[in-house]
């Protein structure tokens, strides 16, 4: 069965630095999801894209975080410089034709600031 | 701006009894409604998916109901078993595609 892959699983990284985070949406689908979540808190939406571009974004989804599709397979989060309150395990997800599809998740990777 | 809030927090039954989870929300403005299970340390796996215009889904032994002018969905598990111990979170999709996530309930079926 198809499924969201995201790499690394795990991130540690110093705080002001860059970090990317890549994820594999499923091969058909074109809409492409990434949210986050705090330890002991509830998942939070980041940013959803479609056809290329940034369809909606959260106050969270500030100038320090951008996403991209670089090639027909990869969809990357990136947070320019990191912050202590970046630490949280963060989920990238796609859903196929039309907005209101189910969102299929991936596996999340855990990024620690220090 | 969407609350979305699960009863209870925590849930701890015997195997083979049957279960509701509940889920509310504040604005009825909603797309659908999804139901995901989250294992420890895991990613989120969907189980059912309720568009705004349906009134239930069915997959096996759960089955979810959707009243949007009440503000409620329930995830009703049958026959609960030890494997189905996860936390259960419910989200409503939204204007732009996000999901608005509740806090879940944590279920723990005892053997």
């Amino acid at each position: 069965e198809p499924e969201v892959t995201q790499t690394p699983s795990h991130q540690v990284t110093q705080m002001g630095q860059e970090v990317i985070l890549r994820c594999v949406p499923i091969s058909n689908h074109l809409y492409f999801y990434w949210y986050r979540q705090i330890l002991g808190q509830k998942v939070e939406f980041l940013v959803s894209f479609y056809n290329n571009e940034i369809s909606e974004k959260s106050e969270i989804f500030d100038d320090q975080f951008s996403v991209e599709r670089p090639d027909g397979s990869n969809f990357t989060l990136k947070i320019r410089s990191t912050k202590l309150e970046d630490s949280a395990m963060y989920f990238c997800a796609s859903s196929a034709l039309t907005g209101g599809e189910t969102q299929y998740f991936g596996p999340g990777t855990r990024l620690l600031v220090l | 701006k969407q609350e979305v809030t699960q009863i209870p927090a925590a849930l701890s039954v015997p195997e083979g009894e049957n279960l509701v989870l509940n889920c509310s929300f504040t604005d009825s403005a909603i797309y659908n409604l999804q139901w995901f299970r989250q294992d420890p340390g895991k990613g989120l796996t969907s189980l059912l998916l309720i568009q705004s215009s349906q009134r239930e889904q069915t997959s096996g032994r759960l089955n979810a109901s959707l009243d949007k002018s009440s503000g409620r969905s329930t995830l009703y598990i049958a026959a609960s078993q030890p494997g189905d111990s996860a936390t259960y979170l419910c989200a409503s999709g939204e204007y732009g595609n996000k999901l608005v996530f509740g806090a879940g309930t944590i279920l723990r079926v005892k053997s």
